[in-house]
């Protein structure tokens, strides 16, 4: 079955650029999306279609996807940045979500 | 603005059933596909079912298939899911939430309700 892999943390420090990487068997051939989830809140998409972003999310998150890895950038990370962060895909008729990766900003 | 509300949560013991509810409203809840996504305590998302706009396409994860159902209500602006036979590792935080295109992304989630499953 198709399996989405992230890494389970990451850590930056302020104003740095966050890469967090999801990767799966071809999917730069389906489209990826990614969510942002702060403890005790709900998901919020952050990014969709690999690389366009909902009305009201910062212009340093932007996204990427090819080959085997799609990748959710954060630029400039700031504090409030610090949430876990879950890929998303389309495979078969089912819904895919990576494990999650904790974004920690020191 | 888009709202959805889940309801229907509780404790319920090993091997009974329980029925979700999510009231949606701010939005045409006819023009969208829907799903139903879970999270353990502590662990990570994991989607459980998806309803197309007209309720004749559903979809469901392994885990819960044969088990769960899902079900739409456009008149009423309601989602469902009924789970059957619930087990102990379904006991999670479930929400439901719209997808943004066909078998797209989900734009907008509920707050979730918790769903015990413990004797």
């Amino acid at each position: 079955s198709f399996e989405l892999t992230q890494p389970p943390s990451l850590a930056v420090s302020p104003g740095q650029t966050a890469n967090i990487t999801c990767s799966g068997d071809r999917l730069g051939d389906k489209y990826a999306c990614w969510y942002q989830q702060k403890p005790g809140q709900s998901p919020v998409v952050v990014m969709y279609q690999d690389d366009k972003r909902p009305a009201g999310i910062s212009e340093r998150f932007s996204g990427s996807n090819s080959g085997n890895t799609a990748t959710l950038i954060i630029s400039g990370t700031r504090p409030m940045d610090e949430a876990d962060y879950y890929c998303q895909a389309w495979d078969s008729s089912t819904v895919v979500f990576g494990g999650g990766t904790k974004l920690t900003v020191l | 603005q888009v709202q959805l509300v889940e309801s229907g949560g509780g404790l319920v013991k090993p091997g009974g059933s329980l029925r979700l509810s999510c009231e949606a409203s701010g939005f045409t809840f006819s023009d969208h596909f829907m799903t139903w996504i879970r999270q353990a305590p502590g662990k990570g998302l994991e989607w459980v079912s998806y309803i197309s706009n007209n309720g004749i396409t559903i979809y469901y994860a392994d885990s819960v298939k044969g088990r769960f159902t899902i079900s739409r209500d456009n008149a009423k602006k309601s989602l469902h899911l009924q789970m059957n036979s619930l087990r102990a590792d379904d006991t999670a935080v479930y929400y439901c939430a719209r997808d943004g295109a066909i078998e797209g992304w989900f734009d907008s989630w509920g707050q979730g309700t918790l769903v015990t499953v413990s004797s």
